[in-house]
């Protein structure tokens, strides 16, 4: 149980245009689903946390007009990096939270590889 | 300033023997902790989680433990295997805060060598 999926695994893009990436909890109701973006050798950085039916809450320097986040139902939030550049190419991963338990665990996709030519 | 610090980029050691991947954190508010493994080009699996209320958690060759006085945590696998070898990420979290974020570490690559 507790799988995530995320589509696409990777992508390539030209500057200027959006990309959207999706997010699915495929057994289970992912009340509260977060999106992170991983550097080379470097730890998750949180981006921004949405739960099922309202906005999405971002993290400080992180611009939602940039990064769009929906989280229409409880088993698919997406991600749009909208007018991409370059320097967005990076390793952009979801997880998910079980919204029946009070687990604090989240269980991760399989992460989307973007780089922006 | 990182909150969660995981001060050992890599570790290598030898298939059989204990691999022991430490942790440590500064805000004194976190009370909840979890260890991840990472593939390369894959999304982290959650391996095992202990709450400030224990000192230690057990699940198979992985164990847990947790030293609240020094903020201090500790993975132990044994014993290691060759498919041990991945990133680990510690993470912490604030459980009552209910935003149920987590704040991981840089993470630790190991290396289990045959």
């Amino acid at each position: 149980g507790a799988v995530v999926s995320q589509h696409p695994s990777w992508v390539i893009c030209k500057s200027g245009t959006s990309v959207k990436i999706e997010c699915r909890s495929l057994d289970f109701q992912a009340t509260t689903m977060f999106w992170y973006r991983q550097f080379p050798k470097q730890s998750l950085m949180l981006m921004a946390t949405s739960n099922e039916g309202s906005k999405a809450t971002y993290e400080q320097g992180v611009e939602k007009d940039k990064f769009l986040i929906n989280h229409a139902s409880l088993t698919l939030s997406t991600l749009t990096v909208t007018s991409a550049h370059p320097e967005d190419s990076s390793f952009y991963i979801c997880s998910a939270r079980d919204g029946r338990t009070t687990n604090l665990e989240q269980y991760f996709g399989p992460g989307t590889r973007l780089t922006v030519t | 300033d990182q909150q969660v610090k995981q001060n050992s980029p890599s570790l290598s050691v030898q298939e059989g023997r204990i691999s022991i991947l430490n942790c440590d954190y500064t805000n004194s508010m976190f009370d909840y902790f979890l260890w991840y493994k990472k593939y390369p080009a894959e999304g982290p699996t959650f391996l095992i989680s202990i709450s400030s209320i224990k000192d230690k958690n057990e699940d198979g060759r992985f164990t847990v433990f947790l030293n609240k006085s020094a903020k201090h945590l500790s993975l132990h696998i044994v014993p290691s295997q060759p498919g041990d070898s991945a990133v680990y990420f510690c993470a912490a979290s604030l459980s009552g805060a209910g935003s149920y974020q987590l704040t991981f570490g840089k993470g630790t690559k190991l290396s289990v060598i045959p």
